[in-house]
């Protein structure tokens, strides 16, 4: 089944600690999407990315970073600058830049 | 400044009635609205779609209206079943405008949490 997995489900991160989330699509999808979700908000994009070896800043990069060394992956690391971590991350990819968005499952990541 | 919006958080329906969940944007550039529904803890999933070019897209019990001249779109569900309470986002871009740019991306509103009660 094509899809887009991402893994772990739940994250805990420690002061001063940088984490990272995997997403992994099989969908054969260009464009690449990292979103955040605060409780009672709608999703803010972190990072995207539409073709490999290339990715853009969001609206809320800050304390965060990408990599996009192949086409089926887009990892995330959460940065020990990034203050408020806490919220449920979701990756998410389309076929072409903006269109119909195909979202993971999410993780959750907590500060403990 | 919010571009899409989503007013009502909440929305209570009867089972077998019409739902109704609104969105409002600013944005004059929008030319691409889609619906997502979202369960907790999991991903949205999408729902259905309009371009700016139409003002009314079906899909089964699923129809979304947009009102270009009011910034205004909203989604019916009817009729609504339990398995439909959850969230709902409606999400916009200026897909045509920006194709591939920073522009274009989809900016979504704080969504509304849809109960069906049986």
């Amino acid at each position: 089944d094509g899809g887009i997995t991402q893994s772990p489900k739940y994250l805990f991160r420690k002061e001063g600690q940088n984490v990272t989330l995997s997403c992994e699509q099989n969908l054969n999808h260009d464009a690449m999407y990292w979103y955040r979700q605060d409780p009672g908000q709608g999703l803010r994009l972190i990072y995207y990315s539409q073709i490999v070896n290339d990715f853009q800043k969001g609206d809320i990069a800050e304390g965060y970073s990408v990599s996009r060394e192949k086409k089926e992956s887009f990892p995330l690391t959460v940065t020990s600058a990034q203050k408020n971590p806490t919220a449920f991350y979701l990756c998410a990819s389309s076929d072409r830049p903006n269109e119909k968005l195909f979202f993971g499952s999410g993780t959750q990541l907590s500060v403990l | 400044d919010q571009q899409v919006k989503q007013n009502s958080p909440s929305l209570s329906v009867q089972e077998g009635r019409i739902s109704i969940l609104n969105c409002d944007y600013t944005n004059s550039m929008f030319d691409y609205f889609l619906w997502y529904k979202k369960y907790p803890a999991e991903g949205p999933t999408f729902l259905i779609s309009i371009s700016s070019i139409k003002d009314k897209n079906e899909d089964g019990r699923f129809t979304v209206f947009l009102n270009k001249s009011a910034k205004h779109l909203s989604l019916h569900i009817v009729p609504s079943q339990p398995g439909d309470s959850a969230v709902y986002f409606c999400a916009a871009s200026a897909l045509l405008t920006y194709y591939g740019g920073s522009q274009g991306n989809l900016i979504f509103g704080k969504g509304t949490k849809l109960s069906v009660k049986p």
